[in-house]
């Protein structure tokens, strides 16, 4: 089975710096790729998936993620950080070999302070 | 938009009711899931199912049931709940292998 480690639980940054967050799985056989945002007292929202193609991603909102096969990795990145990213960040990978089962990091808290 | 909807936000229950918490999704999604979210714990999926009144155990489906008797609607069911049931709720859907589109969550608190 897989499973997906994402090693920082919380991570503090002044606005405007840059921030990432790791992500890394145990199996890169066929498998898709995901980071979630959620927001207090929300469900959580898709914020960009890799499934194919250029393994670099972004979202419509600054972030981007890396699709590292070598590595089995899927760090988060933004060159600069606004207070409104405060939320708790989730990665996920979706196994295509196990009725395209989803498995989901613990999270990382990112707070962003003025 | 889809859209995943779930019963309630808040529920508060007491040890040993009979709990239902229902979702329902207007996308005609093929798979559903329920997860529970616990602070540090990430998600843990309890039940999925990928067809009308299919259904396969997650990671923790004791002390759970679930119900998918039309396309669109997925049950979770506390038989008997308990204290340590006690936890934010997720429902979700989607097609094969793609992204899951969440449900508000409903925060369950057994006293």
């Amino acid at each position: 089975a897989q499973s997906v480690t994402q090693l920082d639980s919380q991570v503090p940054v002044f606005e405007e710096a840059p921030v990432e967050l790791r992500c890394n799985y145990s199996s890169s056989v066929s498998v898709y790729l995901f980071w979630y945002v959620q927001y207090p007292n929300q469900g959580l929202q898709l914020l960009l998936k890799y499934l194919s193609g250029s393994t670099l991603v972004e979202s419509i909102n600054g972030f981007e993620a890396e699709f590292n096969k070598s590595q089995t990795s899927f760090h988060l990145r933004k060159p600069s950080v606004h207070i409104s990213d405060t939320a708790e960040y989730f990665c996920a990978v979706s196994d295509n070999s196990n009725f395209n089962k989803f498995y989901f990091g613990s999270g990382t808290k990112l707070n962003v302070k003025p | 938009d889809v859209k995943v909807t779930q019963s309630s936000r808040y529920l508060v229950k007491r040890t040993g009711e009979k709990v239902f918490l229902e979702c329902v999704q207007d996308m005609d999604h093929e798979n559903m899931f329920w997860y529970r979210q616990d602070p540090g714990l990430g998600l843990r999926l309890i039940y999925f199912s990928y067809d009308v009144k299919m259904k396969e155990k997650g990671d923790i489906p004791e002390g759970y049931s679930v119900s998918r008797e039309k396309k669109e609607r997925f049950s979770l069911i506390l038989e008997s709940a308990s204290t340590n049931q006690t936890s934010m709720y997720l429902c979700a859907s989607n097609l094969l292998g793609d992204e899951q589109f969440f449900g508000p969550g409903t925060r369950l608190t057994v006293l």
